[in-house]
C-alpha cells in the first residue's frame, strides 16, 4: 500500500530534550518536505529536500535539523533550541513539478 | 516571498447550501493546490490547478492565473464537508515547497 507514513501519531517530551519525528514514503518521490502547523494557522515550511544527501532551509528552520540519507526517509529532529516546539508536524513528498501529498502528521507536545 | 490570502476566514452554512472560497496570491505561480483538512488533521488533496477549471463531483475549482486568484466551489454541502480548506502555491519550478494561506474554516450544520 503506497503512501507517506509518519510516526508516532502523538509524541510527548520534556523541555530540553531533542526529539526525532519519522517520515517514510514508498512512492519513489524525489522531493520531501516538513511543515509545522499551529492552532488556527496555515502550514509553514521547515525544511525540504529535492534529492538524497541534499536539503534546504524553509521559512522557519531555526531549532530544527534534518537528514536525507535514503530516498524513502526524511527524519526531522526538533532540538532544545526550538523555543516553541509544541505543534502539529506534517511531512509531504512529491515528484518534481508535481502536487505534494501529505502524511497524517505527528502531534508533538513539549512540557 | 509570495503572499497567499484566503477568504472568508470562517463560513457557517446549512446542509444543502452552496459556497465559494477564494484564494488570492501576490505573484505568478506554477503550482496551486487546494486541500481539505479534516477534524483529525489529515490533509486531503482536492485539486492541483495552476490554471483553468476542474471538477470532481460536488467540488470544482477555477484558477485565473493572469489575475492571480483561484476559487473553490462546493455545491449541495454535506456535514462531512466541514473542516478547513487551504490554498497553497509555489512560484517557481523544481521542488521548492508550497506557501499556504491561513485557510477557510467551514462548518456545515445539519
Amino acid at each position: 500500500d503506497g503512501g507517506i507514513t509518519q510516526s508516532p501519531k502523538y509524541l510527548f517530551r520534556k523541555e530540553g530534550q531533542n526529539v526525532t519525528l519519522s517520515c517514510e514514503q514508498n512512492l519513489n518521490h524525489d522531493a520531501m518536505y516538513w511543515y509545522r502547523q499551529d492552532p488556527g494557522q496555515g502550514l509553514r515550511l521547515i525544511y525540504y529536500s529535492q534529492i538524497v544527501n541534499d536539503f534546504q532551509k524553509g521559512d522557519i528552520a531555526e531549532g530544527y535539523s534534518v537528514s536525507r540519507e535514503k530516498k524513502e526517509s526524511f527524519p526531522l529532529t526538533v532540538t532544545s533550541a526550538q523555543k516553541n516546539p509544541t505543534a502539529f508536524y506534517l511531512c509531504a513528498s512529491s515528484p518534481k513539478n508535481s502536487p505534494l501529498h501529505f502524511g497524517n502528521g505527528t502531534r508533538l507536545t513539549v512540557t | 516571498g509570495i503572499q497567499v490570502e484566503q477568504s472568508p476566514p470562517d463560513l457557517i452554512l446549512q446542509e444543502g447550501a452552496n459556497s465559494t472560497l477564494r484564494c488570492n496570491f501576490s505573484d505568478s505561480v506554477n503550482n496551486l493546490q487546494w486541500f481539505h483538512q479534516n477534524p483529525w488533521g489529515q490533509l486531503i488533496n482536492l485539486f492541483y490547478i495552476p490554471s483553468g477549471t476542474k471538477q470532481n463531483g460536488r467540488l470544482s475549482a477555477t484558477t485565473v492565473a493572469t489575475e492571480r486568484y483561484s476559487l473553490l466551489y462546493i455545491s449541495s454541502s454535506q456535514t462531512t464537508d466541514s473542516g478547513v480548506y487551504f490554498c497553497a502555491v509555489r512560484k517557481g519550478g523544481g521542488a521548492d515547497g508550497l506557501t499556504f494561506g491561513k485557510g477557510t474554516h467551514l462548518i456545515i450544520q445539519p
